[in-house]
């Protein structure tokens, strides 16, 4: 079975600060995807950032950017200079072959101003 | 032109009765699916069609039966609801392609008094 660990259900960051939110996930296949959706107050599920388990450098987008350890089977999610409208949930979900996702039970972001 | 758009947007009604929410997209994939999200966010997968067969019935009541009358539509219908029923429902598609992302609805807030 294939399951989504996000063991962070809040977490504050300041304004302009670094923040980290963790996720472990647990497989037995080599081949798959990871991703970070942002969930904001309007509902809307948004593609933040993918990672391909075959590659090894890790992925960035903009100021977010991940760290991959598939040995650890971890997938943790770094924001630089936090702003305000990073304030949501984010989920970290796991696609694997037969193109399923899976979803973490979700952080909490608050951004403090 | 939305890509995945599911209809309507908040759905109240009563214990006992049976209600449908719909669900379309217009990007030309293959798999469509239907998630719940609770009360406390958690994104459970509830169906996953392709191609308009059913891939994915995961542990949802017999309420619940998903109708896809084409690869562009997946409709939900839900008999005798039930008050824990009331939750967010996504309706999302995917190209099945390797490492394409899910694309979601806005979403169906269901409560049920």
């Amino acid at each position: 079975a294939q399951t989504v660990t996000q063991s962070q259900p809040e977490m504050s960051v300041q304004e302009a600060e670094t923040v980290t939110l963790s996720c472990t996930y647990d497989t037995s296949e080599s081949d798959y995807y990871l991703f970070w959706y942002k969930q904001p107050p309007s509902r809307q599920m948004i593609l933040v950032i993918r990672q391909e388990a075959y590659k090894q450098q890790n992925a960035t987008e903009n100021r977010f950017s991940v760290n991959f350890q598939k040995a650890a089977k971890s997938f943790s999610l770094k924001i630089s200079d936090s702003q305000l409208g990073d304030a949501a949930m984010y989920f970290c979900a796991y696609r694997r072959t037969g193109n399923q996702f899976y979803f973490g039970t979700g952080t909490s972001l608050t951004v403090i101003p | 032109d939305t890509a995945v758009s599911q209809t309507p947007k908040y759905l109240v009604t009563q214990m006992g009765n049976d209600k449908s929410i719909k669900c379309e997209q217009n990007l030309g994939h293959d798999t469509m699916y239907w998630y719940k999200q609770d009360s406390k966010k958690f994104l459970k997968i509830m169906f996953s069609y392709n191609n308009k067969e059913l891939i994915i019935n995961e542990t949802v009541p017999n309420r619940f039966s998903p109708k896809s009358p084409d690869k562009a539509h997946l409709n939900l219908h839900i008999n005798s609801l039930e008050l824990g029923d009331s939750a967010v429902y996504f309706c999302a598609s995917s190209p099945g392609e390797k490492g394409e992302k899910l694309f979601f609805g806005s979403g169906t807030q269901l409560s049920v008094l």
